[in-house]
């Protein structure tokens, strides 16, 4: 069984560094073709894809987004972790945590967290 | 690079079918088939509907159908039913410098 599930501060202040921490289990980020991706959504906007990490430690970030974000794994712990510098009230969202079909390309999620929902305000 | 463009809202009786549209660039949808559908119910995470284009996965019905021509690509859900009730989203594989762009979401609502 497949599970994912983000974990992390739900306030943060404007300017502060967010870390948030994915730990999965059912999968391993050692096996060939397998990845994690972020994803927020804003509350009553749409999803918006952040950051993906390969087994292969290949990393991919949104264009819009790239200088702020750091993506990282701990295989043996089984985490990926997102870090989003200088925060602002616009970040607010719902923040996901998914596993890449192995192989796909894109934004292909098969398994999702509940997600974690983050405020930004001072 | 912005959005893929989808239609607010789209409607249907039990039964029926809908089609939700996702429209992109040759530098997304129109460059790859790598386009998927998630269906999201209020407050829960996206589920995965389509992949590649017109892949369903495990467990998914085939009410559930993706199609795709030129930047346009297609969510038909054939014989509605209330569960299918839900904000859809569209998503494209973007090219080496950016893995992907979502949708704008649309809602769809079974009169």
């Amino acid at each position: 069984q497949i599970t994912l599930k983000e974990s992390g501060p739900t306030l943060v202040k404007p300017t502060q560094t967010l870390t948030l921490t994915c730990t999965f289990s059912g999968f391993s980020l050692t096996t060939s073709g397998v990845g994690v991706g972020w994803i927020r959504q804003p509350p009553g906007k749409a999803l918006e894809w952040l950051a993906l990490i390969f087994w292969d430690d290949d990393k991919g970030y949104s264009p819009f987004l790239k200088s702020r974000l750091t993506i990282t794994k701990d295989t043996s712990k089984n985490q990926v972790v997102l870090t989003m510098t200088n925060m602002d009230p616009v970040d607010t969202a719902t923040y996901y945590c998914a596993r890449i079909i192995p192989w796909a390309y894109g934004p292909t999620f098969d398994y999702w967290g509940r997600g974690t929902l983050v405020t930004v305000s001072s | 690079q912005s959005a893929l463009t989808q239609p607010p809202s789209a409607s249907g009786s039990p039964g029926q079918s809908v089609a939700i549209s996702c429209t992109g660039t040759s530098s997304d949808v129109g460059g790859y088939n790598y386009v998927s559908w998630y269906q999201q119910h209020p407050g829960k995470a996206p589920k995965l509907m389509i992949y590649e284009v017109s892949k369903r996965p495990s467990g998914v019905p085939d009410r559930f159908s993706g199609s795709k021509s030129g930047n346009t690509a297609s969510l038909t859900v054939s014989g509605l039913q209330a569960e299918d009730e839900a904000d859809y989203y569209c998503a494209s594989y973007a090219g080496n410098n950016n893995l992907g762009v979502f949708g704008t979401g649309t809602k769809v609502t079974v009169l």
